[in-house]
């Protein structure tokens, strides 16, 4: 199947600091690609819908200055959080549907686990 | 997208199949279902979707009822390998996934 790859795969930073975090579609070229944020022992959230060339789509709550998404390339979304704090420490997670086959599967990053001290 | 019920957990024993049910009673004519699972602390894998007719993957059977209401994921040789949370997701094609809470399938030797 497709892969898609997310760096790193862990980060700890200090409070107040800025984290970005990229997904790659390494096969395959992604229009659209998303962002999930887990928190321990519940589900996936979904934070943003990221289209390459145009401003991403937030979730309702989701702070679309604190969470920074670009999409510049058919392979390539980075997700930054700016001015982290404590409670962003979670487990983001992206995903990534190939060009032009919007009726299949999305596939997933690793995820990255951000721990902000 | 419609929302689905599926029971939080369920326990297999390992070499049995296991089924996961999905309830999706007000899917849509274009909803698709699809099936997904997270192990700990890793991305959501895909396993398998459907429309309207039944599918079989070398992962898992998906068997879609007539009025569509309902799923059932069906791993057919269970192993320790394959605890992990099942979502069942229902969504129109090209639309987002929305993850609910999922069930917890525990695989026992």
């Amino acid at each position: 199947g497709a892969v898609v790859s997310q760096h790193p795969s862990w980060v700890i930073c200090k409070s107040g600091t800025s984290v970005k975090i990229e997904c790659r579609s390494l096969d395959f070229q992604a229009t659209t690609m998303f962002w999930y944020r887990q928190f321990p022992k519940q589900s996936l959230m979904l934070m943003a819908t990221s289209n390459e060339g145009s401003k991403a789509t937030y979730e309702q709550g989701v702070e679309k200055d604190k969470f920074l998404i670009n999409h510049a390339s058919l392979t390539l979304s980075t997700l930054t959080v700016t001015s982290a704090h404590p409670e962003d420490s979670s487990f983001y997670i992206c995903s990534a549907r190939e060009a032009r086959r919007i009726n299949t599967e999305a596939f997933f990053g690793q995820g990255t686990r951000l721990t902000v001290v | 997208d419609a929302k689905t019920t599926q029971p939080p957990s369920m326990d297999c024993a390992e070499g049995r199949a296991a089924n996961l049910p999905c309830n999706h009673s007000t899917i849509s004519g274009n909803e698709y279902v699809y099936w997904y699972r997270q192990i700990h602390s890793q991305g959501p894998q895909y396993i398998i979707h459907g429309l309207k007719n039944n599918e079989t993957n070398e992962m898992a059977s998906l068997i879609i009822t007539e009025d569509r209401k309902s799923s059932t994921l069906i791993l057919p040789h269970a192993t320790l390998r394959d605890t992990a949370v099942y979502y069942c997701i229902v969504r129109v094609a090209g639309d987002k996934l929305v993850f609910g809470a999922g069930t917890i399938l525990r695989v026992k030797s």
